[in-house]
């Protein structure tokens, strides 16, 4: 089974410009997550997905940030415009369910991005 | 709201030696709690979790964790370390929030394993 995919892997940016990230989960998992994980700290939800409807995204800075996850498949995350302090790892997850407790989390291996 | 602490940055233990990460947490309801691992430019990857029943799970590459819900802990334990062990570790929880149940992640614990 594939794992989740996410793209690009690197990405270098000046600050003011703008970022888009891309995240194919685990092929029929419903629910899906975006996560911001700065350096030395855990990661941060930043926007949870049940199929193409948004279930929390109280984290999420929305006036750069912005998410959608069309047909309830894959998703992009986008940052306009990008700061300094958004230079982190952005990791997608996806779970099988329906955002319930007991959900095991499967993360791809990240987007990191550094803001010049 | 819900939170995670992981007390210890760093723990070192010597390999064959047994081992323990610690996490608290704090979240209303019945929690559900996550151990996952991180290792050098990889995604987290699940270890185990509790979710009711026995207190003492049991999950990947020998690890196990016990929950006690008097403490509100989960700590992460193994009887006897390897080097492949180093790595970071990240202890979650679920609680629910506003009708759903949202993950919130500790800061993380490195393992140092020393030959």
């Amino acid at each position: 089974e594939a794992g989740v995919a996410q793209s690009p892997r690197y990405k270098i940016i000046e600050k003011r410009q703008s970022v888009a990230f891309w995240c194919n989960p685990i092929s029929g998992h419903a629910t899906l997550y975006w996560y911001q994980q700065i350096l030395g700290q855990g990661p941060k939800l930043l926007i949870q997905f049940q199929n193409n409807g948004v279930v929390d995204d109280s984290q999420l800075p929305k006036d750069r940030f912005s998410a959608e996850r069309l047909k309830g498949v894959d998703s992009t995350l986008k940052i306009q415009p990008a700061k300094l302090e958004d230079s982190a790892v952005y990791l997608c997850a996806s779970s099988a369910g329906l955002a319930g407790g007991a959900e095991t989390q499967y993360f791809g291996p990240g987007t990191r991005l550094l803001v010049l | 709201a819900q939170s995670v602490a992981q007390p210890e940055d760093q723990v070192n233990v010597a390999e064959g030696n047994p081992l323990t990460v610690k996490c608290t947490y704090s979240v209303s309801g019945n929690p559900y709690l996550f151990w996952y691992v991180q290792y050098p430019n990889r995604g987290l990857q699940f270890l185990l979790k509790y979710i009711t029943g026995d207190n003492l799970v049991k999950g990947s590459y020998g690890f196990e964790a016990e929950f006690n819900k008097s403490q509100t802990s989960f700590h992460l334990k193994k009887p006897s370390a390897l080097v492949s062990d180093s790595a970071l570790y990240f202890c979650a929880v679920r609680g629910l929030s506003g009708g759903s149940y949202i993950p919130t992640f500790g800061r993380g614990t490195s393992l140092i394993v020393h030959p």
